[in-house]
């Protein structure tokens, strides 16, 4: 059955320190991975998508098939980055599975 | 923001009662998800509409059913509540079935409480 892992709760890091929200996969074959954010009183949003590669608020994402990893990697973080992260995977769309989440909070 | 709303916003219902719950997607978005997010957990696929069929279905019972209308809107049923149906219900709607491109835009959730 698919699953996704996302170990680390709660992350804390200091303002312009590096940060990286691992996510961990499994899933027998080619998925489409995610990352969803939630600001604050905001709702769920997406924030990057592996097929786009792209970088978006600074993140960016690497697809590791033989770790079966997405881990989400922003080399300096800001205090408006607070806010829930979830690893999410969907096989061609018709099963979307999210993980548990990590909530990174970037101190001043 | 984006134009997903959801009805009612909170709702308090008791064990073996029925609820729906009401979504209303963008304008032009065809596939409708539904998901359920417990407390301090991730969202839970239930279903998935596209263009009044269901399209996919996550690992849940019967007793949760959905509905999708052709004026951009869907309806998610829970009959014979029990306890554990306390959670945030979420809708998503998305332009079609292009899981890989095609963004989900999720509305601000239904928070349902079974006494």
């Amino acid at each position: 059955a698919q699953r996704v892992t996302q170990p680390e709760k709660l992350l804390s890091v200091f303002k312009g320190a590096p940060v990286e929200l691992k996510c961990n996969y499994s899933y027998s074959g080619s998925p489409e991975l995610f990352w969803y954010v939630q600001y604050s009183r905001q709702r769920l949003q997406l924030l990057l998508r592996h097929i786009s590669r792209e970088s978006i608020k600074g993140f960016t994402a690497d697809l590791n098939k033989g770790e079966t990893s997405f881990h989400l990697k922003k080399p300096f973080a800001q205090e408006e980055d607070s806010a829930m992260y979830y690893c999410a995977l969907t096989d061609y769309g018709q099963n979307f599975v999210f993980g548990p989440g990590t909530r990174l909070s970037v101190l001043p | 923001e984006t134009g997903v709303t959801q009805s009612p916003t909170h709702l308090i219902k008791t064990r073996g009662q029925q609820v729906t719950l009401r979504c209303s997607s963008q304008s032009g978005h065809n596939t409708v998800s539904w998901y359920q997010q417990a407390l301090g957990q991730g969202p839970q696929f239930i279903f998935q509409y596209y263009r009044e069929e269901e399209n996919g279905r996550g690992n849940f019972p019967p007793r949760f059913s959905g509905l999708q209308f052709p004026n951009y809107s869907s309806e998610l049923n829970v009959n014979a509540l029990e306890l554990d149906d306390s959670a945030l219900y979420l809708c998503a709607s998305s332009l079609g079935l292009e899981s890989s491109t095609d963004t989900q835009y999720f509305g601000p959730g239904t928070r349902l409480t079974v006494l």
